[in-house]
């Protein structure tokens, strides 16, 4: 039983490129969530799915970020025209459903140049 | 409006001693409440979670304490080791209706010493 996937593990860009993140989460997972984890602080939730429906967004989402889990497998997380505020962790975490403990992957850590 | 709050944001202990974190909560629909242990470079993982039912839960060296009224919890590791030095999360959910969007704290930062 692999764990939750990310990829890249470290995104560096330059400000104003787009650039999109991979999650993978534990075979048979219905939820899935991403959070964003900030230096010196806990993670914050941002959005989450059950099984390809994207069923709640954060006010920390603005309209540059957006978020698919088509076929509800891997989900991916796209930010556009990147800004210096995005650079941070961003984890995602899956679950067997909504009552189950939620499992982190190791995050992809993005820098913005 | 931070939701959990948690204290203290570092702690150092000696190897055999017992480590303490307390977590305070505001919502009062929350009702599943993990800890997360976080290494440098790595995700959060599961150490134990407890539901507002029952007061008191334990599983090895870890156990939280749960004081609904309160509206705080803490985690307790027995027996501290020095493979426990790590940040640790508290965090609060509604499930039931809430789609237990995980709320978490600051972190603690642990250093458990020879």
């Amino acid at each position: 039983d692999t764990g939750v996937s990310q990829d890249p593990r470290h995104k560096i860009t330059k400000r104003g490129q787009n650039v999109t993140f991979r999650c993978d989460p534990i075979s048979e997972h219905n939820r899935l969530y991403w959070y964003r984890q900030t230096l010196g602080q806990g993670p914050e939730f941002l959005t989450y799915f059950q099984n390809e429906a994207q069923l709640e967004k954060s006010r920390l989402l603005s309209d540059r970020f957006s978020a698919e889990r088509p076929k509800g497998s891997f989900s991916t997380l796209e930010i556009q025209r990147t800004e210096q505020g995005d650079s941070a962790m961003y984890l995602c975490a899956s679950s067997l459903d909504a009552n189950q403990p939620q499992h982190f992957g190791d995050g992809t850590r993005l820098s913005i140049l | 409006q931070q939701q959990v709050k948690q204290s203290p944001q570092s702690l150092i202990v000696q190897k055999g001693g017992i480590s303490i974190i307390n977590c305070a909560y505001e919502n009062t629909a929350f009702d599943y409440f993990p800890w997360y242990q976080q290494f440098p470079g790595k995700g959060p993982a599961l150490l134990i979670a407890i539901r507002p039912d029952v007061s008191e839960k334990k599983e090895g060296r870890f156990t939280i304490s749960f004081n609904k009224s309160a509206k705080q919890f803490s985690l307790h590791i027995m027996d501290s080791q020095p493979g426990d030095s790590a940040t640790y999360f508290c965090a609060a959910s509604r499930i039931t209706g809430g789609g237990n969007k995980l709320t978490f704290g600051t972190g603690t930062q642990l250093k458990v010493e020879l």
